[in-house]
């Protein structure tokens, strides 16, 4: 079955650029569903950030847009998340998923996450 | 944006309960309501998918029911393992977003 795994530097500086990977394993990132990031700051609530689909279309958090970028890579199978001029606000457990939207999963879900990787922004 | 809003935020249960945790949309969302379960240090894990439907594998004590604003997550006698922090999520709108959760504690 579809696995996916972050990866990334654990501290960021504040000012700096925030980049982190999601490995698709078990299955192919071109299928028809979107790969999307989600984030939770330490003992708070989650936050959708945004999403990537195979063509490289996107779609935002508005209140991100400004300072984020994703890309899909097809031929390594993954995607990643670029998030710039981070700050203390920036500092929580990043979640990569995906969301479901082909018929051979439950949709408009996001049915599949990896474990998160922890992202502190501190000098 | 849609907002969704959850009730109560905490709860304290014993096993065996009934348990019932709320889920309201900022507006109209017609069915699309999915609900996830978080356990401390874990990611979340999708229970209920278009409101009511229950995801391969979740126990049947599970169910999800409403459509339009309200909805509800019911588990039907408590577990030890569901005590854990749920979420509703609506994919109405491509913004999406969570509730806050509900921390269903042990009592």
């Amino acid at each position: 079955q579809v696995q996916l795994q972050e990866s990334g530097p654990g501290l960021v500086k504040p000012s700096g650029t925030l980049s982190l990977t999601c490995a698709v394993s078990g299955g192919s990132i071109s299928s028809s569903n979107w790969w999307s990031w989600v984030r939770q700051p330490p003992g708070k609530g989650l936050e959708w950030i945004g999403e990537i689909y195979r063509s490289g279309s996107t779609n935002y958090n508005p209140s991100l847009k400004s300072r984020l970028t994703m890309s899909v890579d097809e031929s390594e199978n993954q995607f990643s998340l670029n998030l710039r001029s981070v700050t203390a606000a920036d500092t929580a457990v990043y979640y990569c998923g995906r969301r479901c939207t082909s018929t051979t999963c439950p949709t408009y879900t996001f049915d599949i996450w990896g474990h998160g990787t922890m992202v502190t922004v501190s000098s | 944006d849609i907002q969704m809003t959850q009730s109560p935020s905490s709860l304290s249960a014993s096993v065996g309960d009934r348990v019932t945790i709320t889920c309201r949309a900022s507006q109209s969302i017609s069915t699309y309501l999915n609900w996830y379960q978080q356990k401390p240090g874990r990611a979340p894990k999708l229970l209920i998918y278009a409101a009511s439907s229950l995801q391969s594998g979740v126990p049947s004590r599970f169910s999800g029911s409403g459509s339009g604003t309200d909805f509800t997550l019911t588990i039907s006698s408590l577990q030890p393992e569901d005590f854990a922090i749920y979420y509703c999520q609506q994919s109405y709108s491509n913004r999406y977003s969570f509730g806050q959760g509900t921390k269903l504690e042990i009592k």
